[in-house]
C-alpha cells in the first residue's frame, strides 16, 4: 500500500520564478492538504482540495494556487517566488468523513529560493 | 490561534518518562499528534476527538481535556527511537469535517543512552 508521494524531492529556484510541486495521495484517500514548514517551525496550512475544488485556505497570498485531478493527485503552484518562500512543502492526504480523520504526510519537497 | 506547546525541549535518559502539553485558546474539536525526525516528514501518532476516549498504543498515550482545551502526550519508558520533534495539530470548533490543522511550534525531545 503506497503512502503519500511527492515530487520533486528538492528544488532550487531564483526570485520571481514559478514552481509546481506534485503530490499523490495514499491509496483510498480523496482529500489533499498542503502545508508549508519553515525551518524550526510547525507546518502551516496553505489549502485543502476535495472533489477537485479548494475547500479551505490558510493565510497565504494568491501567489499560491493549487489543483486537484480526477485521480485525487494534486499540484501546488507558487508564482513570483520570494526568498521567504524557501521551506519544506508538505502534502497530506486523508479520507473525508463526518468526523475528523487522520492526515498522513508525504516526505515533502524542499524548496530553496535564491 | 496557534496552540502552545510545552516544554519547548526536553532531554531524557533511556527509560525515563515525559509529558508534552498542548494548549489552545479556542474550543477544540480534535487534537492530532505527530513526531518528526530531522529531514523527514511528520509521522502520525494518534488523534483525539471531542467526546472521545483517551488513546494510546504501546508506551505512548494521550489525553484530551475539552473543558481546558488542552491535550497531553505521555511517553513512558522512553526509547532512543522516540527522539524527534513532537507537534500537536489542532482542529477548531464544532468540526464535522477534517478542516485544516493548526500546528504548535513543536517540542524537541532528545533521548540519550
Amino acid at each position: 500500500d503506497a503512502g503519500v508521494t511527492q515530487s520533486p524531492t528538492h528544488l532550487i529556484k531564483t526570485r520571481g520564478q514559478q514552481v509546481t510541486l506534485r503530490c499523490s495521495p495514499k491509496s483510498g484517500h480523496d482529500t489533499v492538504s498542503w502545508y508549508q514548514q519553515a525551518l524550526g517551525q510547525g507546518p502551516q496550512f496553505i489549502f485543502q482540495y476535495y472533489e477537485e475544488e479548494e475547500r479551505q485556505r490558510g493565510n497565504f497570498p494568491d501567489r499560491f494556487s493549487g489543483h486537484q485531478f480526477p485521480n485525487y493527485s494534486s499540484e501546488l503552484n507558487v508564482n513570483a517566488l520570494l526568498l521567504g518562500d524557501s521551506a519544506l512543502y508538505l502534502c497530506a492526504s486523508s479520507l473525508r468523513r463526518v468526523q475528523g480523520d487522520t492526515q498522513y504526510f508525504g516526505p515533502g519537497t524542499r524548496l530553496t529560493v535564491l | 490561534q496557534q496552540p502552545v506547546q510545552s516544554p519547548q525541549a526536553v532531554i531524557l535518559r533511556e527509560g525515563e518518562d515525559a509529558v508534552i502539553n498542548c494548549s489552545s485558546s479556542k474550543a477544540l474539536y480534535s487534537v492530532h499528534w505527530y513526531r518528526q525526525k530531522h529531514g523527514e516528514a511528520p509521522v502520525f501518532l494518534m488523534i483525539l476527538l471531542k467526546g472521545g476516549e483517551q488513546k494510546g498504543h504501546d508506551k505512548i498515550s494521550a489525553s484530551f481535556n475539552e473543558k481546558k482545551q488542552q491535550s497531553s502526550l505521555y511517553l513512558t519508558a522512553s526509547q532512543l527511537s522516540y527522539s524527534g520533534t513532537y507537534f500537536c495539530g489542532t482542529e477548531m470548533g464544532n468540526g464535522g469535517s477534517q478542516g485544516n490543522l493548526i500546528f504548535g511550534k513543536g517540542t524537541k525531545l532528545s533521548v540519550k543512552p
